[in-house]
């Protein structure tokens, strides 16, 4: 089993649209989770670090189910400017020489 | 604050030639890494630092050297450059992995 593994896409959703990112993980001793988000030729950028309670950001949402090992991102009333690759990124220090895993990505268009 | 800086942003190399690729960052930030990005494959880890004189190996570190003499710079060495070293490389640091990893612009790297 990969150690971070996300649905690649692409999602294309209308504007206004509600789209969930799910992302699982392999090695239950990891304790922080993170969203980036990676627009077309950049560099990542942090979204969102992800609470074991749960967080939200205006639109975004993201969850952590430890039982299950995944979490997931929420977007709400997407936007033209959501349009981007979502990275998921779990903390890895117990386990390999690997400190931090990112997922491969899923891209979302967001459609006028 | 300049944040991470890269040099440079461009650059094609013939198999065999050396080159070092700059990262800087001016957030005093002890955590420093190297990422490379191919299509399909994520970010992979290449090198990485938790402080001044430690430098560790990621999951390919094969074909680059790494150093730290300072706490702002961490600059990777490609030793005989091979086309399979073709790459966007991208530089980042944090306080930690437990913390916003951030990254700096990038370098495209082609290998002929």
């Amino acid at each position: 089993r990969k150690e971070v593994e996300q649905d690649p896409g692409p999602f294309n959703v209308p504007e206004g649209a509600t789209v969930a990112f799910n992302c699982t993980y392999s090695n239950s001793a990891s304790q922080s989770f993170f969203w980036y988000r990676q627009d077309c030729r950049k560099e990542p950028k942090l979204l969102m670090s992800v609470y074991s309670s749960g967080n939200e950001d205006g639109r975004f949402t993201a969850q952590l189910n430890r039982a299950s090992q995944y979490i997931s991102l929420l977007i709400r009333d997407s936007k033209l400017s959501d349009s981007a690759t979502y990275l998921c990124v779990v903390n890895n220090l117990w386990a390999g020489n690997t400190p931090l895993v990112f997922g491969k990505g899923t891209r979302l268009s967001v459609i006028a | 604050n300049a944040g991470v800086t890269q040099t440079p942003k461009f650059q094609v190399l013939k198999t065999g030639q050396s080159m070092t690729l700059q990262c800087a960052q001016d957030m005093n930030h002890e955590y420093m890494s190297w990422y490379r990005q191919d299509p399909g494959m994520g970010l992979r880890l290449i090198h990485y630092s938790v402080g001044a004189g430690i430098t560790d190996q990621g999951e390919v570190p094969n074909g680059y050297n790494v150093s730290r003499s300072t706490t702002e710079d961490f600059p990777l060495r490609l030793l005989s450059a091979a086309p399979s070293q073709t790459s966007v490389y991208f530089c980042a640091s944090s306080y930690g992995t437990d913390y916003e990893q951030y990254f700096g612009p990038g370098t495209r790297l082609t290998v002929t």
